[in-house]
């Protein structure tokens, strides 16, 4: 069975530029995670989706950041403009439902670079 | 102060060695608790769920105490192969995940 697919792998922009994230989730999960992860740091949610629906969007910076998930399936997570601050891996990630016990699985993350 | 919280470490221990995490959450609604292994550069992967009986996968025992909040998680006898960071992640009922910032272990010959 194939895993959380993302693309692309590694990105490296300049400051002000837009950039996109792409998510698969495994085949059947309703509930996907997009997180920022520091070094040195934990993931830290961004947005929470179930199905189609943003259910959780408490953290993410809404000037510059924007989701979509259209179809329930895949996802886009997008940062227009980029700034110096943004350079982190991005990990998407997804699980049957979001109820417990809600065992996620990662996505290898999108590491992105702002110059 | 956040929510979960870790000791980052690192832990350097000797081969063969038991080692020990604590993970401590400040949420009392939280109902799921899990531990992930991370390696550099490397998405985190889930090791174990941790049950309020406590649970044991080989070498790994991971327990939960609910009345104190946190959870830890056991390693017995380590190898070379178990250096990498742990992260504890508490999941609360209506699905609000917080990660720890991780503890890094590193196992020396």
């Amino acid at each position: 069975e194939a895993g959380v697919v993302q693309s692309p792998r590694y990105k490296i922009i300049e400051k002000k530029q837009p950039v996109a994230f792409w998510c698969n989730p495994i085949s059947g999960h309703n509930t996907l995670y997009w997180y920022l992860q520091n070094l040195g740091q934990g993931p830290e949610l961004l947005i929470r989706y179930e199905n189609e629906e943003a259910v959780d969007d408490s953290q993410l910076p809404k000037d510059r950041f924007s989701a979509e998930r259209l179809k329930g399936v895949d996802s886009t997570l997008k940062i227009q403009p980029a700034e110096l601050g943004d350079s982190a891996v991005y990990l998407c990630a997804s699980s049957f439902e979001s109820r417990p016990p809600n065992e996620q699985f990662f996505g290898p993350g999108t590491r992105l670079t702002v110059l | 102060r956040k929510e979960v919280e870790q000791d980052p470490g690192p832990f350097n221990v000797p081969e063969g060695a038991t080692v020990a995490f604590n993970c401590t959450y400040s949420n009392s609604a939280s109902q799921s608790f899990f531990w992930y292994r991370q390696d550099c550069r490397k998405e985190p992967k889930l090791l174990m769920s941790v049950y309020s009986s406590g649970n044991e996968d080989g070498r790994f025992t991971a327990q939960l105490n609910r009345a104190s909040q946190y959870i830890s998680l056991l390693i017995r006898d380590s190898k070379l192969s178990d250096s990498a960071t742990y992260l504890c992640v508490v999941n609360t009922n209506a699905g609000k995940s917080t990660f720890g910032d991780g503890t890094t272990l590193t196992v020396k010959p």
